[in-house]
């Protein structure tokens, strides 16, 4: 089946500086890239819908400035946290809508758990 | 914005007990999915609803999609602590993004 890798799964830094997290699609080609932000216990947040080439689409409330995101190719989606605070810590979660694949179906990346100290 | 509430938010039962997951929305929708997650990992798909009325089941889960498209339930038949989760429904909004609802937080004592 379809593998979505998401890297690194865990990250801890320091206020101020940055973090990249990285959104692979393994075996298929990833038209859409849909970055989720959630807390202990709530819902995925969406935070953004990434299409390959193209500007990110950002959900209200959403920084765009502060959350960079970058979908350069078909198999690769990134989310860079900019000067992170204690605030921005949180699970963020990516998933990858597939070209050829059930337009209902996602695939999801097993997350990164960011700490910010 | 997320355009599914689902109710209750939160939910202790004991073992055996039977219980129902409802999701509701004022918007319409071609389909409606089902996840249940672990606490850090990523979503699984459990199933996807398509048409108005229709009912699925996978062994003791029983889930449903409303007439109207609008509304969707999940019902678990005897639970185990193993269902223990956080079980979320999901839509497509009206451009290309796909929401999940508020979420139910279920935990099944032995």
């Amino acid at each position: 089946g379809a593998v979505v890798s998401q890297h690194p799964s865990r990250v801890i830094c320091k206020s101020g500086t940055s973090v990249k997290i990285e959104c692979r699609s393994l075996d298929f080609q990833a038209t859409t890239m849909f970055w989720y932000r959630q807390f202990p216990k709530q819902s995925l947040m969406l935070m953004a819908t990434s299409n390959e080439g193209s500007k990110a689409t950002y959900e209200q409330g959403v920084e765009k400035d502060k959350f960079l995101i970058n979908h350069a190719s078909l198999t690769l989606s990134t989310l860079t946290v900019t000067s992170a605070h204690p605030e921005d810590s949180s699970f963020y979660i990516c998933s990858a809508r597939g070209w050829g694949h059930s337009l209902e179906k996602l695939f999801f990346g097993s997350g990164t758990q960011l700490s910010v100290l | 914005t997320q355009l599914l509430e689902q109710s209750p938010q939160f939910l202790s039962i004991q073992e055996g007990e039977n219980l129902t997951v409802y999701c509701n929305s004022s918007s319409v929708f071609s389909s409606l999915q089902w996840y249940r997650q672990e606490p850090g990992e990523g979503p699984v798909l459990l199933v996807t609803v398509v048409t108005g009325g229709e009912v699925k089941k996978l062994k003791r889960l029983t889930f449903q999609f409303g007439d109207a498209r609008k509304d969707s339930s999940l019902h678990i038949t005897a639970a185990q602590p193993g269902d223990t989760g956080l079980y979320l429904c999901a839509g497509g909004g009206t451009g290309n993004q796909f929401y999940f609802g508020t979420g139910t937080s279920l935990t099944v004592i032995p």
